[in-house]
């Protein structure tokens, strides 16, 4: 079936740069999402996003952190500045509509390590 | 708080046996419960989902059974096949209130030949 793709897979990265996560979302796809999961832990919402806006986000969704889709290509999460405890995986997602039984497609994660 | 737990991290069941996976949720206004299947370093797949006006939903060796006064749902896999081997993840959302699903912390199933 359709896939979302993140780039890259792995990212390392010092502490304190600026790091940006790409997702390529199903193509006729319409919200976009990012989810986190530490090491041992349970995937976590961060944020959705429709319509070129931030629908909603969550507490970990920290004020270094911004989303944007700019004229329809790569779904980015941008980190800037970077802290060790941003070390996880992050998971893009996308769906056609607004809630989980909309064809909701994840990606295979961008393992990101903050050094 | 965690709003979804599996309280069992790992599973262990024969070939051809029944596995049965369980999910506690917190939030009394979940009305959409979903199970996802992931391989190591691939992204979570949907198995099998089920709204909160329904009990139970069943797709081929795969039957979801909710229990809303006790705030859970299980997954049941019948004639379990190695190819099962692999995490699995419970998830659930309140479908009035915006698109963010709450993930438990998956549990690994091991299907033995």
């Amino acid at each position: 079936g359709p896939k979302v793709l993140q780039i890259p897979s792995h990212q390392i990265i010092d502490m304190g740069q600026m790091v940006t996560l790409n997702c390529d979302p199903v193509s006729n796809h319409l919200y976009f999402y990012w989810y986190k999961q530490i090491l041992g832990q349970q995937m976590e919402f961060l944020v959705n996003f429709y319509n070129g806006k931030v629908m909603e986000k969550s507490k970990l969704f920290k004020d270094q952190f911004s989303v944007e889709r700019p004229d329809g290509s790569y779904f980015t999460l941008k980190i800037q500045p970077t802290a060790l405890e941003d070390s996880a995986v992050y998971f893009c997602a996308s769906s056609l509509g607004r809630y989980a039984n909309s064809d909701y497609t994840f990606g295979s994660g961008t393992r990101l390590l903050v050094i | 708080g965690q709003q979804v737990k599996q309280s069992s991290p790992s599973l262990t069941v024969q070939e051809g046996g029944i596995s049965i996976l369980n999910c506690d949720y917190e939030n009394d206004m979940f009305d959409y419960f979903a199970w996802y299947k992931k391989y190591p370093d691939n992204s979570p797949t949907l198995l099998i989902s089920v709204r909160s006006n329904v009990d139970k939903r069943e797709d081929g060796r795969l039957t979801v059974f909710l229990n809303k006064s006790g705030k859970h749902f299980s997954l049941h896999i019948t004639a379990s096949q190695p190819e099962d081997t692999a995490v699995y993840l419970c998830a659930a959302e309140q479908q009035g209130t915006g698109s963010k699903l709450s993930f438990g912390k998956g549990a690994k199933l091991t299907v033995s030949p």
